[in-house]
């Protein structure tokens, strides 16, 4: 699976609309980009995936660029419970040797504030 | 309501013991998966199973075991030949088992604590 590359942390009013970057550039064509949320002490939280177009949900809307190598998850009106560490993951599909693990990296932590 | 359950929350027990975490799902979903949290650190893969009655070893699936009897059970067993097993452990289910993108769905997480 692609490393991904994400800030370490970013902060957000309340309201506003939260941009998450997320770094892929040595993603491979049959690798989708998945976003997950971990609120402090509680099991992640599937929020949007994607391979090649642009995908939005009743959470996020996930913007990847045409050359596949970035991503950006926009949280259009953040609230305070959308505080948590968001991880950007590129994955293959399921099946094959790689299945079904997903590698999860530092992440980035969202900080809203009122 | 369909999901994930964990039990206990938490769980502490004595060095030497060996230890059971349950996880129960009702999504009716082929897949399952234990990770294991260390704090300020990412997710890592102690087992998977992508079928009753199969199981596959993840990257740290040392000192653990599981069993897998039915389709909505998948429990794991810390046993005293785990190093350090003060963790954050999480299980998730996901649909498919060859082809698509299925994403995973995880449940609220044990917290066991050996002293």
């Amino acid at each position: 699976d692609a490393k991904t590359t994400q800030p370490p942390s970013m902060d957000c009013a309340e309201g506003r609309a939260a941009n998450l970057p997320c770094n892929h550039s040595t993603i491979s064509g049959n690798e989708y980009v998945y976003w997950y949320r971990q609120i402090h002490s509680q099991g992640p939280q599937y929020i949007i995936h994607g391979l090649k177009n642009n995908e939005t949900n009743e959470m996020a809307s996930l913007i990847i660029t045409e050359d596949r190598k970035s991503s950006t998850l926009i949280l259009p009106h953040a609230t305070l419970r959308d505080t948590a560490v968001y991880y950007c993951i590129a994955r293959r599909n399921a099946g094959g040797t790689s299945y079904g693990k997903l590698t999860f990296g530092q992440g980035t932590i969202l900080t809203v504030h009122p | 309501d369909g999901g994930i359950t964990q039990s206990p929350k938490y769980l502490f027990r004595k060095e030497g013991q060996n230890v059971t975490l349950s996880c129960e799902q009702n999504l009716n979903h082929d897949a399952m998966y234990w990770y294991r949290q260390d704090p300020g650190q990412g997710l890592r893969l102690i087992y998977y199973s992508q079928i009753v009655n199969d199981f596959q070893k993840g990257d740290i699936a040392e000192g653990y075991s599981v069993s897998r009897e039915k389709k909505e059970s998948f429990p794991l067993t810390v046993t005293s030949a785990q190093k350090n097993p003060t963790a954050f452990y999480l299980c998730a289910s996901s649909m498919g088992r060859t082809g698509g993108a299925y994403e995973q769905y995880f449940g609220p997480g044990t917290r066991l604590t050996v002293t």
